[in-house]
């Protein structure tokens, strides 16, 4: 089965500096793999998705991932970051449309 | 309409009590997912419907019983269940038929088993 490792449990940073939440995962097949971010009290909202075709992939609010098969990473990048974006984020892997599994998360603190 | 919606937001239950967690959604999506999120954890997917029909169940325990009367409609079913069920239930749709499909969150329900 498929499965993903977040690496770092909580990421503090400072407004306006360059973060990278680190994600890496196993699988024996190709999979799918996406990038989520959870504000407090809500719900998931997609950030950005790895289907196929290009590596780097570019997501809203300004972030990207790069997915690396060797290293087997996928991990998501914002060259500034914002008071806002202090949320949890998480990696996720699906091998089919329905069956998606959940890195531990990363809590993003951005100090000012 | 790109909107998942969950209600109630909150619900406080004994554990003898019955009630229901129910989500809908209006953008033509034809598989719907109940997830279960303790705080600080991610979330573990517990149910799956596709076409209306039951695809997926985690070894959920059946204290929670999923539902879903229509295409646009999923409820679950709440009956007996123990403190350590507390946690935010969330609720999420997509399209199906391809070879991905993006899955759309609700904003959950924070549920509290007294």
């Amino acid at each position: 089965a498929q499965s993903v490792t977040q690496l770092d449990s909580q990421v503090p940073v400072f407004e306006e500096a360059p973060v990278e939440l680190r994600c890496n995962y196993s699988s024996s097949v190709s999979v799918y793999l996406f990038w989520y971010v959870q504000y407090p009290n809500q719900g998931l909202q997609l950030l950005l998705k790895y289907l196929s075709g290009s590596t780097l992939v570019k997501g809203i609010n300004g972030f990207e991932a790069e997915f690396n098969k060797s290293q087997t990473s996928f991990h998501l990048r914002k060259p500034s970051v914002h008071i806002s974006d202090t949320a949890e984020y998480f990696c996720a892997v699906s091998r089919n449309n329905n069956d998606m599994r959940f890195g531990a998360g990363t809590r993003l603190t951005v100090k000012p | 309409d790109t909107e998942v919606t969950q209600t109630p937001k909150h619900l406080v239950m004994g554990m003898t009590n019955k009630k229901s967690l129910k989500c809908e959604q209006h953008m033509g999506h034809r598989a719907m997912y109940w997830y279960k999120q303790k705080a600080k954890k991610p979330p573990e997917l517990m149910f799956v419907y596709s076409y209306e029909k039951l695809s997926i169940n985690e070894s959920v325990p059946s204290r929670f019983s999923p539902e879903c009367p229509n295409s646009s409609l999923l409820n679950l079913h709440l009956h007996a269940l123990q403190p350590e069920d507390s946690a935010l239930y969330l609720c999420a749709s997509s399209q199906q038929g391809f070879d991905y499909n993006e899955q759309f969150f609700g904003p959950g329900t924070r549920l509290t088993v007294l």
